[in-house]
């Protein structure tokens, strides 16, 4: 079956430097992906999305890139703070409108 | 504040039990879901409803029976549950439930535990 992915499962950070969180998809008809950050003991938070027509999106202190040709969606976060120590999601909407979600990668961010 | 209100926060309960969980959105959203989140696996989609009618049932056991009485309301009543159905139980709702630039919103779910 086709499936959302994510190179890395941790990824550790110093406060202040810039975050880059990778993801992998193998369905080339999705057309929508969305990035969420899950906080310990909270749902999944919308961050940020993007359609299939752009290649590029920003947000405040986020961006998120997609290149088509290799199926691959990243969520960047400028100067990360101790805030930002969560678990990130990226998801892609099916042609049934359903949302399928990678594992996640957790981002720990040292002081 | 997500919009999205999950009722009980925690739940803890015996296999012969019987309870409901309880999601209400303040969004004015017309589709809502429920997902099972379980440590190390993807979140899995249960029940999507649309303008209140089930229109998705993904292959979820019948000891998992949802209700949406109204277009705010979604509940998941339980009976007969297994330990293995321990886990995160969250609740989304979106504008509609097709098309792009349609992004569900989460409530902070209900943790879920079968003795």
């Amino acid at each position: 079956g086709e499936s959302v992915g994510l190179h890395l499962p941790t990824l550790s950070v110093q406060e202040g430097d810039n975050s880059i969180i990778n993801c992998a998809y193998s369905n080339s008809a999705s057309d929508y992906f969305i990035w969420y950050k899950q906080e310990s003991g909270k749902g999944p938070q919308f961050i940020i999305d993007i359609r299939s027509n752009m290649d590029k999106r920003q947000g405040q202190r986020v961006t998120v890139l997609l290149n088509k040709t290799v199926k691959h969606l990243s969520l960047q976060i400028a100067a990360t703070q101790p805030g930002d120590s969560a678990v990130y999601f990226c998801a892609e909407n099916e042609s049934r409108g359903n949302l399928i979600f990678g594992k996640g990668t957790k981002l720990s961010v040292k002081p | 504040e997500t919009g999205v209100t999950q009722t009980p926060r925690h739940l803890v309960m015996g296999m012969t039990n019987k309870k409901s969980l309880k999601c209400e959105q303040h969004l004015g959203h017309n589709a809502m879901y429920w997902y099972k989140q379980s440590a190390k696996k993807p979140l899995e989609l249960m029940f999507v409803y649309s303008l209140e009618e089930r229109v998705e049932n993904n292959s979820v056991p019948s000891r998992f029976s949802p209700e949406c009485p109204n277009s705010s309301h979604l509940f998941l009543h339980l009976h007969t549950l297994q330990p293995e159905d321990s886990a995160l139980y969250l609740c989304a709702s979106s504008q509609d439930r097709a098309g792009p630039n349609q992004p569900q919103h989460f409530g902070d779910g209900t943790r879920l535990s079968i003795l």
